[in-house]
């Protein structure tokens, strides 16, 4: 499978317990993008990395959320101090950089489910 | 700034029936691009239908095309032949060229009556 894959698919914690969640992109792709998404809503721009660089941040991103790519493959997304709030699905997604409507298909994971009790 | 608005929380079709649903946008780019996308329940998000916005030719895939109203910004999705399948929520998209990040709309739940 050359998809978007994450994990863990469903993520049940308590309040204020920080939580780590992990997006592997398609190989290629350069570009890698974290959403959020509440019941019954859409998907919420969150941040997203070129390579290694996070290159922007949604001001939904409090302090007590950071990501990371660190060698631009694989990144992390860590929730410190979880709120019920907190509760939604993180979706993942990547892309190819570049000019041309190819290259702005993004492509999405399974998501993580955060049920923050 | 993008903003897209989807007015229609729920619509129903019967199967092999043709059914549209509407998405209006706002955006202060230039250049962008606008997707559908589609999210069955408890399923991954899947691209159904792009169309670059300085293209006049309405998109096609299949049973699925849109309707381009650049001027109204407009931008609506309609399914022909409807099948059981195509039971899902239905996302409208924008993305700029200049920026990395899709601003979605409310979302459609697309209910298929056999």
């Amino acid at each position: 499978d050359t998809g978007v894959s994450q994990d863990p698919r469903h993520k049940i914690t308590k309040r204020g317990q920080n939580v780590t969640f992990r997006c592997d992109p398609i190989s290629e792709h350069n570009r890698l993008y974290w959403y959020r998404q509440t019941l019954g809503q859409g998907p919420e721009f969150l941040t997203y990395f070129q390579n290694e660089a996070q290159l922007e941040k949604s001001r939904l991103l409090s302090d007590r959320f950071s990501a990371e790519r660190p060698k631009g493959s694989f990144s992390t997304l860590e929730i410190q101090r979880t709120e019920q709030g907190d509760s939604a699905m993180y979706l993942c997604a990547s892309s190819l950089s570049g000019t041309g409507i190819g290259y702005n298909e993004q492509f999405f994971g399974p998501g993580t489910r955060l049920t923050v009790l | 700034a993008q903003t897209v608005t989807q007015s229609q929380p729920e619509m129903s079709v019967q199967e092999a029936e043709t059914v549209t649903l509407s998405c209006t946008y706002d955006t202060s780019e230039s250049d962008y691009y606008l997707f559908w996308y589609k999210q069955p329940p408890s399923r991954q998000m899947i691209l159904v239908i792009r169309q670059e916005a300085y293209k006049q030719q309405n998109a096609t895939e299949n049973r699925f095309s849109v309707n381009f109203q650049k001027a109204a910004k407009s931008f609506s999705l309609k399914i022909s032949d409807s099948q059981l399948g195509d039971a899902a929520m239905y996302f409208c998209a924008t993305i700029g060229t200049s920026y990395g990040k899709l601003t979605f709309g409310q979302g459609t739940i697309l209910t298929v009556h056999p």
